[in-house]
Order: structure tokens, then C-alpha cells, then sequence
């Protein structure tokens, strides 16, 4: 079985600050994708990142960068600059066999002006 | 186009009404997502479509019935619902050969 563990129920950050979001899973799977979504107040949840557990490189988009440590199971979501626009719920999820995701218990951001 | 969309935004439902979620993509998503999610918690996975076919069910309760008329199109059918069911329901999609999934909105569903 999959798990996903989020450690932080809430996060201040100051705009234009950097934020790291700690995420950590386990997983019998050799082949997994780790994911991140942002859910605003708003409800709708947006697709962020990926990272496949082969992929050599930690993927980036934009503002967004993932640090893949296979060997310590963690996959934190970095935020660089952040914008007040950021503040929102953020969850870390990684697919749990075909079709099924399992999602963390989410870490809500808040950024400060 | 990214976009998966969901109607209603809103709805108020008394526990004898019958009524029906409706989403929709144009992605050319092969796979299609049901998910409910209580406030301050993370979504939980009803039901998938994949092909068109129901793929998987998560042991919801059957006064919640699923159909995919089409790789379009997904309907949940809601009746004789239970207070508890009030909740925010989300849809995705996702290629089938991956589980990149893209939401919609949701339907904010309130039973009284």
C-alpha cells in the first residue's frame, strides 16, 4: 500500500520569500510518480508538478521545483518568490497502482504581504 | 485545452430529490475521475472510467451511480443522498497511459 505523509498542517511564508513544502511517501512499487496540487480557496484542484521515481533530474515548472530524495523517500515542494497568489492548500499525492492516486492530508500556505 | 468543467457549481438537494452531477473534457482523455472531498481533508476516489468503462469503485454506497455516456462525458446520479454526503465532488481526467490528472472546479453539493 501507498502512503503519503504532509508533516505541515500550516506554513507563513513573507512575499517574494522562497518555501519548501515537505512531503515524504513509501511505497513497495519500484516504478511510482509523485505529484503536487494546489487547491485555493476556490476548491478547484491545479496540477502543479511531476516526478517519476527514474527521473534523474528533479523537475521544474517555473516558480515550482520538486527535490526528489529517493534514497530518504521525501519529494518537497519548493515555491521560489513567492507571490501572494500562492496562498492556498497544497497537496502531495503519488500514484497508488494504475488510475489511483493517494493524496497527503495537505499543508495550507499562507503567504504574507 | 485543459480544461475540465463541472455543473452544477452548486447544489442544494433534500435526502428524496434525484439529481445528476455532469462533467466534461475535451482532452482526449481516456480516463475520468470521481472524487469527494469533506472540508480541511484530502479527496477521496469514488469511482474511474476508463475507456469508458467503470475501471474501479471504491465501495461507494449505491445511492451514488456513475455513467460515462461517452469519452467525454461523465454523470453521477445522486438519490436518496444523506447529510453526510454534502461535500465538494470533484472530476478529472487523465490520459490513460498516465495518472497526470486534471480537475475540474467541483460541484459544492449541500444535502438537507
Amino acid at each position: 500500500a501507498q502512503k503519503i505523509t504532509q508533516t505541515q498542517p500550516g506554513m507563513f511564508v513573507q512575499e517574494k520569500e522562497a518555501v519548501t513544502l515537505d512531503c515524504t511517501y513509501d511505497t513497495s512499487d519500484p516504478s511510482y510518480g509523485l505529484f503536487w496540487y494546489k487547491q485555493p480557496s476556490s476548491g478547484e484542484m491545479i496540477f502543479l508538478i511531476y516526478q517519476g521515481s527514474y527521473d534523474q533530474q528533479n523537475a521544474t515548472e517555473g516558480r515550482y521545483s520538486l527535490n526528489f530524495q529517493k534514497a530518504r523517500k521525501s519529494a518537497n515542494l519548493v515555491i521560489s518568490a513567492s507571490q501572494l497568489g500562492d496562498s492556498a492548500m497544497y497537496f502531495c499525492a503519488m500514484n497508488g497502482g494504475y488510475q489511483k492516486v493517494t493524496f497527503g492530508t495537505g499543508t495550507k500556505l499562507q503567504v504574507i504581504p | 485545452d485543459t480544461e475540465v468543467t463541472q455543473t452544477p457549481k452548486h447544489l442544494v438537494m433534500g435526502m428524496t430529490n434525484k439529481k445528476s452531477l455532469k462533467c466534461e473534457q475535451h482532452m482526449g482523455h481516456r480516463a475520468m475521475y470521481w472524487y469527494k472531498q469533506k472540508a480541511k481533508k484530502p479527496p477521496e476516489l469514488m469511482f474511474v472510467y476508463s475507456y469508458e468503462k467503470l475501471s474501479i469503485n471504491e465501495s461507494v454506497p449505491s445511492r451514488f451511480s456513475p455513467e460515462c455516456p461517452n469519452s467525454s462525458l461523465l454523470n453521477l446520479h445522486l438519490h436518496a443522498l444523506q447529510p453526510e454526503d454534502s461535500a465538494l465532488y470533484l472530476c478529472a481526467s487523465s490520459q490513460a497511459s498516465t495518472v497526470e490528472q486534471y480537475f475540474g472546479p467541483g460541484t459544492r453539493l449541500t444535502v438537507t
